[in-house]
């Protein structure tokens, strides 16, 4: 089944303590993108990635890293959270290679809360 | 810069209709559509291309005016399960397939 697995699904952490949230996807895809939602804002872009080693910052950066050594992964990382990164975060993934009109495949989402 | 969705929240009764507009005040590639129920994850609705037509899905269709730069969806005869947010995802020309979305339409369908 194609599909894109984030893990984990809720994490409570205190403020400072590095994390890092998983992405998986099983489809190949070159594309893949990291989102954070807050109520009234939508979904912002955090990073992403066109492909192994290739990757872009979004709409809010600040405080995210990320990496893309396998074409199947993207984690995101924390080094150091703060409680304003509270938030219900997604990973997506897209394929490239049928042009631009590919969808985004989204996982099924990781809430974090940082106190 | 994101693109602006309009109305912010509606309320429907089954059957009725509903308009939701997204624009945007750059020049656009494409658009895409996706459904959120309360705590899940998007769902994809469709995506209408720079030149493309009009495109549909059951009951849900969606135009693209891209001299306007501007994309609405339109539900019919609307059902319970049409309920959730709806967000827009717009992609510029040149844009390495970076999709950025609105703020999110929240439609609630009551019986």
């Amino acid at each position: 089944e194609a599909q894109v697995t984030q893990n984990p699904r809720y994490l409570i952490t205190v403020t400072g303590k590095k994390l890092t949230v998983t992405c998986s996807q099983n489809m190949n895809h070159e594309y893949m993108s990291w989102y954070r939602q807050d109520p009234g804002l939508g979904l912002r872009q955090i990073y992403y990635s066109m492909n192994v080693e290739v990757t872009d910052k979004g709409d809010v950066p600040e405080g995210y890293k990320v990496s893309r050594k396998e074409k199947r992964n993207f984690p995101l990382i924390l080094e150091s959270p703060s409680p304003n990164q509270t938030s219900l975060y997604f990973c997506a993934s897209r394929g490239l290679a049928g042009g631009t009109n590919e969808k985004l495949f989204f996982g099924s989402g990781t809430q974090l809360s940082v106190l | 810069q994101q693109p602006v969705q309009s109305p912010q929240a509606v309320i429907l009764r089954e059957g009725e209709d509903a308009v939701i507009n997204c624009s945007s005040s750059k020049a656009l590639y494409s658009v895409h559509w996706y459904r959120q129920k309360h705590g899940e994850a998007p769902v994809f609705l469709m995506i209408l291309l720079k030149g493309g037509e009009q495109k549909g899905h059951e009951k849900i269709s969606a135009s693209f005016n891209e001299k306007k730069q501007q994309s609405s969806l339109y539900l019919t005869a609307s059902q319970l399960s049409y309920s959730g947010t709806y967000f827009c995802g717009t992609e510029r020309p040149g844009g390495y397939q970076k999709v950025t979305f609105g703020t999110g339409t929240k439609l609630q369908v009551i019986p």
